[in-house]
C-alpha cells in the first residue's frame, strides 16, 4: 500500500513571497504524482502531474514541483504567491501497472492550507 | 467539456433514512470514481468503475454503501440506514483510463446527518 504524508497542515504566507509546501510518499512500487488544489466548497483542481520524464513539472500559473525519487519528495513550489493562490492543496499518488495503465485510486495526503496574507 | 457534475450538491437527512447521489461524468471518460472527504482530511477512495463494471472498493465502503453505474455512463452512490459518521462530502471523479489523463472531480455532495 502506498501512503502520503504533508508535512505542514497549514502554511500563512506574505503577498509575493515565496512557498514551499512539502509532500513525501511511500510505496513499494511505482507511482505517478499529482497536486490538486480545492477552493472552499467546490471538487478539487488538477494543479500538476508527474508521470515520467523531466523531474521538475510546472503548471500554467507559476506553481512548480519537483520529483526526487531518493528522497520519495514531491514538493510544491511557487517563487511569488499572489491572494488569489489562498486555498487548501493536496498531495495524491496513483500507482501504475507494468504497462502504464493506472491502477485507478489516488491516495492523498491530508492536505496543507496555504493562506496569502496582502 | 462540460465537467463532472453531481447532484444534489447538500443533503440534510435524519440518522437511519436512505440517501441516493449522481454522478455524470465528462461524456468521452469510461473510468469514474467515488472519494469521501470528512472536515480536514484528504479525500479517502470508496471505489471505481470502467465502463459499467465496478473493479475495486475500498474497505471503507461498508455493506450499507452500494454504488451502481448501469450503463456506463452516470453512476449512483446510495447509502442506506445513514449514521452520524457518515456525514462527509462525498466527491466523484472521472478519467479516461489512460496513463496520461488525470482525473477530473466534481463539486461534491455534502451530506449532512441529524
Amino acid at each position: 500500500a502506498q501512503s502520503v504524508t504533508q508535512l505542514d497542515s497549514q502554511v500563512p504566507v506574505f503577498e509575493e513571497a515565496p512557498v514551499e509546501l512539502r509532500c513525501n510518499y511511500s510505496s513499494s512500487v511505482s507511482v505517478y504524482l499529482f497536486w490538486y488544489v480545492q477552493y472552499p466548497n467546490q471538487g478539487l483542481q488538477l494543479l500538476l502531474k508527474y508521470l515520467s520524464g523531466s523531474t521538475l513539472v510546472e503548471s500554467i500559473n507559476g506553481f512548480e514541483a519537483e520529483f526526487n525519487k531518493s528522497q520519495t519528495s514531491f514538493h510544491l513550489r511557487k517563487p511569488s504567491v499572489h491572494i488569489s493562490d489562498t486555498a487548501e492543496y493536496f498531495c495524491a499518488v496513483s500507482r501504475y501497472r507494468a504497462g502504464g495503465t493506472s491502477y485507478g485510486k489516488l491516495t492523498f495526503g491530508q492536505g496543507t492550507i496555504l493562506t496569502v496574507h496582502p | 467539456d462540460t465537467g463532472v457534475s453531481q447532484n444534489p450538491r447538500h443533503k440534510i437527512t435524519k440518522r437511519g433514512q436512505n440517501v441516493t447521489f449522481r454522478c455524470d461524468p465528462i461524456s468521452e471518460h469510461n473510468r469514474l470514481y467515488w472519494y469521501r472527504q470528512t472536515l480536514g482530511q484528504g479525500p479517502e477512495f470508496l471505489t471505481y468503475f470502467q465502463n459499467e463494471a465496478q473493479l475495486e472498493k475500498s474497505r471503507l465502503l461498508s455493506d450499507r454503501f452500494s454504488a451502481e453505474r448501469p450503463k456506463g455512463s452516470f453512476s449512483t452512490l446510495e447509502i442506506q440506514r445513514t449514521e452520524q459518521g457518515d456525514s462527509a462530502m462525498y466527491l466523484c471523479a472521472s478519467s479516461q483510463g489512460q496513463v496520461s489523463q488525470p482525473q477530473h472531480f466534481g463539486d461534491g455532495t455534502r451530506l449532512s446527518i441529524l
